[in-house]
């Protein structure tokens, strides 16, 4: 089973810097099979990029994804208020599909 | 638009089963599986297994194996999880999403919230 690691666990930022989050795996990941979703607090999650590069629909292009093998990276630029929440990474290239344990992004 | 609709929550007592419905609209069937995935209070997301919409084929998580079973009916473009033999830790928010083991998951239901207590 492909282990993904996240970090930071916690990241606080304030509306209006940038944000770098990881996602390492213990096995290389298909570029293709790698995807991040935001969930925000008491609600469902949602697919925000995908392939790892292409944004989903509606996503904003403060969003962006990047990397390969084992390194993919979520960037966010310019804060809003509403991108504070936990956001996860998942491989779905290799069996079982396993997710991070997330990294919250909380307002500083 | 893509809309899974997940039945209401549910309070049951260890050894006692639940069986969980997701309701599809908006798109084919049968063309897309769903993953289900729980997430215990205050944790993160765990995969527990996809069923095919198409030949009901089903995968699951291996620490599930044997207690759960994943079904569709198709004339109602509906898909159930039936999680049996529950103990506390299986207490969590159970969402369904669509897509297969091997795909993104593009769209999520709402969450059904199984509280298991005595």
């Amino acid at each position: 089973e492909i282990v993904l690691t996240q970090s930071p666990g916690t990241l606080s930022l304030s509306p209006g810097e940038g944000a770098t989050l990881s996602c390492r795996a213990s096995q290389s990941v298909s570029r293709s099979d790698l995807a991040w979703y935001q969930q925000r607090p008491g609600q469902s999650p949602r697919l925000l990029i995908y392939g790892p590069s292409s944004r989903a629909s509606g996503i904003p292009d403060r969003f962006s994804g990047s990397g390969s093998g084992t390194d993919f990276t979520l960037a966010i630029s310019r804060l809003e208020p509403e991108d504070f929440a936990v956001y996860y990474c998942h491989q779905f290239g290799s069996s079982p599909p396993t997710f991070g344990q997330g990294t919250r992004l909380e307002i500083k | 638009q893509v809309q899974l609709v997940q039945s209401g929550p549910e309070l049951k007592k260890p050894g006692a089963s639940v069986k969980v419905s997701c309701r599809a609209s908006g798109y084919t069937f049968t063309s897309f599986g769903i993953t289900w995935v729980r997430q215990a209070p205050g944790q993160g997301l765990e995969w527990m297994g996809w069923i095919s919409g198409y030949n009901r084929n089903a995968n699951y998580a291996q620490k599930l194996q044997g207690r759960v079973t994943m079904t569709t009916d198709t004339s109602a473009s509906t898909a159930y999880m039936e999680l049996r033999s529950l103990k506390s830790d299986d207490t969590a928010v159970y969402f369904c999403a669509r897509g297969s083991g091997y795909e993104l998951l593009d769209s999520w239901g709402q969450g059904t919230l199984v509280t298991v207590s005595s």
